[in-house]
């Protein structure tokens, strides 16, 4: 049973308008979250993370939005560069778990010039 | 959907020991697994690929000797680190592909060496 999920495999957006990435998890004990974004043959890097305590993470072109009632979080990036182009993973830890990742499948994000 | 099954997912062992951690894709074939190490800042390293019979190509700064990967099958890979020491101790992650974008990811497995 998936319990973090990346319904879309694909996302096409145009440059200069905002992607959003959309991530829903069914673990009620997932307590931080995660973004990273993947070039091809090279790691996971981290973006930006929030916490259960919080509902909103900023960090400048990126917005990380949970709204814990529906288990479902997204990433924001506005303005969309071409740079942005990669595949995106949603990620969850639950408390106890000494920070074990639970990942997505990922999205892969396209941003046309 | 696609599942990929890691195990163990916690392991602690001693000091000079080998631990083996298998990466079984369990509905699908998977002609290239990966391996990640979890580090401080929470990005993953990429250690190595693993494609099903032949060598795995290991990411510069990995040493190969230590961190033995096997492919034997299109559905199962391993992972062992051989004389493990306390800084090995981490969070390893393996994932699989099924085409140019579908990765799925293994729950991973915390080694703790003492």
């Amino acid at each position: 049973d998936q319990q973090v999920k990346q319904n879309s495999p694909s996302l096409s957006v145009q440059e200069g308008r905002i992607s959003i990435l959309n991530c829903d998890y069914t673990n009620s004990m997932f307590d931080y979250f995660l973004w990273y974004k993947k070039y091809p043959a090279e790691g996971p890097t981290f973006l930006i993370s929030i916490s259960s305590i919080k509902d909103k993470n900023e960090d400048g072109r990126f917005t990380v939005f949970l709204n814990k009632s529906a288990k479902h979080l997204s990433l924001h990036i506005v303005p969309s560069q071409p740079g942005d182009s990669a595949v995106y993973f949603c990620a969850a830890s639950a408390k106890g778990s000494q920070g074990n990742l639970i990942f997505g499948k990922g999205t892969k994000l396209s941003v046309k010039p | 959907g696609a599942v990929v099954s890691q195990h163990p997912s916690r392991v602690i062992c001693k000091s000079g020991t080998s631990v083996k951690i298998e990466c079984r894709s369990l509905d699908f074939q998977a002609t290239t697994m990966f391996w990640y190490r979890q580090f401080p800042k929470k990005s993953l390293m990429l250690m190595a690929t693993s494609n099903e019979g032949s060598k795995a190509t290991y990411e510069q700064g990995v040493e190969k000797d230590k961190f033995l990967i096997n492919h034997a099958s299109l559905t199962l890979s391993t992972l062992t680190v051989t004389s493990a020491h306390p800084e090995d101790s981490s969070f390893y992650i393996c994932s699989a592909t099924q085409g140019p974008h579908g990765y799925t990811f293994g729950s991973g497995t915390r080694l703790t060496v003492v």
